[in-house]
């Protein structure tokens, strides 16, 4: 079975501070990477994404992603990290192959965010 | 920008009791889903919805769930005698083509606290 591993539960930065954020998938096949963002009493949004060509993918608010197959991973990063950032960050697959189906998100349990100003 | 709108934003409901989440998709959407977050746990995957019926479900989707579009805009979930663990957010979530291929738009959810 699919599955996505995010490896820190909290993270807690100063201002302007780089950000790292590890996501790992354990699907072998083609898939749809995303990264989504949930600030507090939000909605999630949708920070960026990972569909084919370029592994480095940008998203809004300055943050990237890249994808390295060999390591089935997909890392956030973040140059310099502000007080709104504070939220959490989740990783989610997409099998494209699934069941010829629409396929479905899998998600990782999520990353907490504190930047400290 | 468009929104998925659910409602309510809290819902508390005693054990046994049936309780309908409803959702506003985005009006040009065709594929709706519903996912949860029981606090402190991943989001899963319940179930997707296209074209009137249940493309796809997942084992949490069991008969106590059921998804219904009533009206041509609203997407309810329904969970017939709820469960203590069925306490958890609930997401909502449409997007126009596959989601495959354009992502999802996600409501802000509807906190379900059964007790």
């Amino acid at each position: 079975a699919q599955s996505v591993s995010q490896h820190n539960h909290h993270v807690i930065l100063s201002e302007a501070a780089s950000l790292e954020l590890g996501c790992n998938y354990s699907y072998g096949g083609t898939v749809n990477l995303f990264w989504y963002v949930q600030y507090p009493g939000q909605h999630l949004q949708l920070l960026l994404k990972y569909f084919s060509g370029d592994p480095l993918v940008k998203g809004i608010k300055g943050f990237e992603a890249e994808f390295i197959k060999s390591k089935f991973s997909f890392n956030l990063r973040k140059p310099s990290v502000q007080w709104s950032d504070t939220a959490e960050y989740f990783c989610a697959v997409n099998n494209r192959n699934y069941g010829g189906s629409q396929g479905n998100l899998i998600f990782g349990k999520g990353t907490k965010l504190s930047v400290k100003p | 920008e468009p929104e998925v709108t659910q409602t309510p934003s809290h819902q508390v409901t005693q054990m046994g009791q049936e309780v309908i989440l409803r959702c506003v998709p985005i009006s040009n959407h065709l594929y709706f889903y519903w996912y949860r977050q029981i606090l402190g746990q991943k989001v899963e995957f319940l179930v997707s919805f296209y074209n009137n019926e249940i493309s796809e479900k997942s084992e949490i989707f069991d008969d106590q769930f059921s998804v219904e579009r009533p009206d041509g805009s609203n997407f309810t979930l329904k969970i017939r005698s709820t469960k203590l663990e069925d306490s958890a957010m609930y997401f909502c979530a449409s997007s126009r083509e596959t989601g495959v291929n354009y992502g999802y738009t996600f409501g802000s959810g509807t906190r379900l606290t059964v007790v």
